[in-house]
Formats: C-alpha cells, sequence, structure tokens
C-alpha cells in the first residue's frame, strides 16, 4: 500500500542549532499536511501544502513540498525549547485518506 | 475556536469487553475520522464516515470495530471485543469538507489501555 516514509526518526541539537525532517511518499499526493505532537498530546496541525514546489514560513519554521508532489521537508531555524516534540508528515492519497509518517523526534540537548 | 473534543479522556478496561469512544467534532463540519496511534508509533488511519456511513476504512477496521453518529453532535467509535493489541491513543478528527485543500482538526484524544 501507499506509505509515506519520514527521516530521520529522531533528531537531537543544541539549542539554538537547525532541525530540518524529511518525507517521502511513494505516491504522488494531493497535499501534504505537517503536524506537531508533544509528549502525551494530540497532534496539532501546523499547515498544509497543496501545490508543486510550493514553499511556506511559519516564523522559524519553512515547509517545502517537492515539484512531484511526492516529497516535502519541514525546516526549523535556531532551534528553541519550545520547539520540543514529534513532527509527522501526512500525505493525502487519492481516496482523501491521510497517511502519515513515522515522525520525527526533536530532542533538544541541554 | 471550536475544537473536537472526545470522551473519556483515559479508558481502562478487560480484555474482551466492549469499549465506545465518544467525538464531538466541530459542528458544521460533515466528514468523521478516526485514527489510533499505538505508544511511540505513528498515527493510523481507522475510518472515515460521511452522510451517515462508512467512507473508507483501513485493514486495521476490522469486524470488531463499528462507528455511529447516533444524534447529530456524537460520533463513536465501539470495539466489541477488546484485545491487548487495542491499547491505543485513538483520535478523532472532523473536516467540513473532504477536499485536498481542507484540514482535519484533531480531538484530544482517548487512551485506551486493555488489561
Amino acid at each position: 500500500g501507499q506509505q509515506v516514509m519520514q527521516i530521520p526518526q529522531y533528531q537531537h541539537v543544541q539549542e539554538g542549532e537547525d532541525f530540518t525532517t524529511y518525507c517521502n511518499s511513494s505516491t504522488t499526493l494531493s497535499n501534504i499536511q505537517w503536524y506537531k505532537q508533544r509528549p502525551g498530546g494530540h497532534p496539532v496541525f501546523l499547515i498544509q501544502l497543496v501545490k508543486s514546489g510550493e514553499v511556506k514560513k511559519q516564523k522559524r519554521l519553512t515547509f517545502q513540498f517537492g515539484e512531484a508532489k511526492k516529497n516535502s521537508s519541514l525546516h526549523i531555524t535556531a532551534t528553541q525549547t519550545t520547539d520540543v516534540g514529534t513532527y509527522f508528515c501526512a500525505g493525502m492519497d487519492s481516496n482523501y485518506q491521510l497517511i502519515w509518517g513515522a515522525g520525527t523526534k526533536l530532542i533538544i540537548k541541554p | 475556536e471550536p475544537e473536537v473534543t472526545q470522551t473519556p479522556s483515559h479508558q481502562v478496561t478487560q480484555m474482551g469487553q466492549e469499549v465506545i469512544l465518544r467525538c464531538v467534532p466541530i459542528s458544521n463540519h460533515l466528514y468523521f475520522y478516526w485514527y489510533r496511534q499505538i505508544l511511540g508509533q505513528k498515527v493510523e488511519f481507522l475510518v472515515s464516515f460521511y452522510n451517515n456511513e462508512i467512507s473508507e476504512k483501513s485493514e486495521i477496521f476490522d469486524d470488531q470495530f463499528s462507528v455511529e453518529r447516533p444524534d447529530g453532535s456524537n460520533f463513536t467509535l465501539k470495539i466489541r471485543s477488546t484485545k491487548l493489541e487495542d491499547s491505543a491513543m485513538y483520535f478523532c478528527a472532523s473536516s467540513r469538507t473532504k477536499t485536498s485543500t481542507d484540514t482535519q482538526y484533531f480531538g484530544p484524544g482517548t487512551r485506551l489501555t486493555v488489561l
């Protein structure tokens, strides 16, 4: 079946360093959505990308959707302790189902 | 801001028992979803529901599972005979439409523990 692969599984960074997580789908997606989940919490919607090659920014977060609408990335510049959590991508397939990546856990080293 | 609510926040049950998880979607939304997340793993789609019937379901959503919209506000997930492996967080979500530009809003989840 359709899969969305997300890497890395974990990323340890010093506060102030950058963080990037990547998602890759086996098939073309209708859109890709990004969510953040704090420990013990529920996924919170961050952003949705629909157009091929789209780039969106939210303060220190930059989201990209690939030209083929199969891959996406989230980049956080100068991480802060409030950025801690697991970041999930979720691709919408042709049946409007969200296919989730495994998530990348961002850990800030003290 | 309107939000999806779920009850209970935590449910503990014995293996073989029936459980019903409840959700109140956002009031003007028409599409409803259930997802589950086993601890430490990714979110998995279970089922989508529209116009009082199931739209799509995943392989996980077998005969032990059923969904219902018993009234104008609640959306429920029933597990008939729980198994240990059903222990997970169950998230309800809703969306206004079902297009590539719409967003699914997630509830806070119900943590189901099967003993």
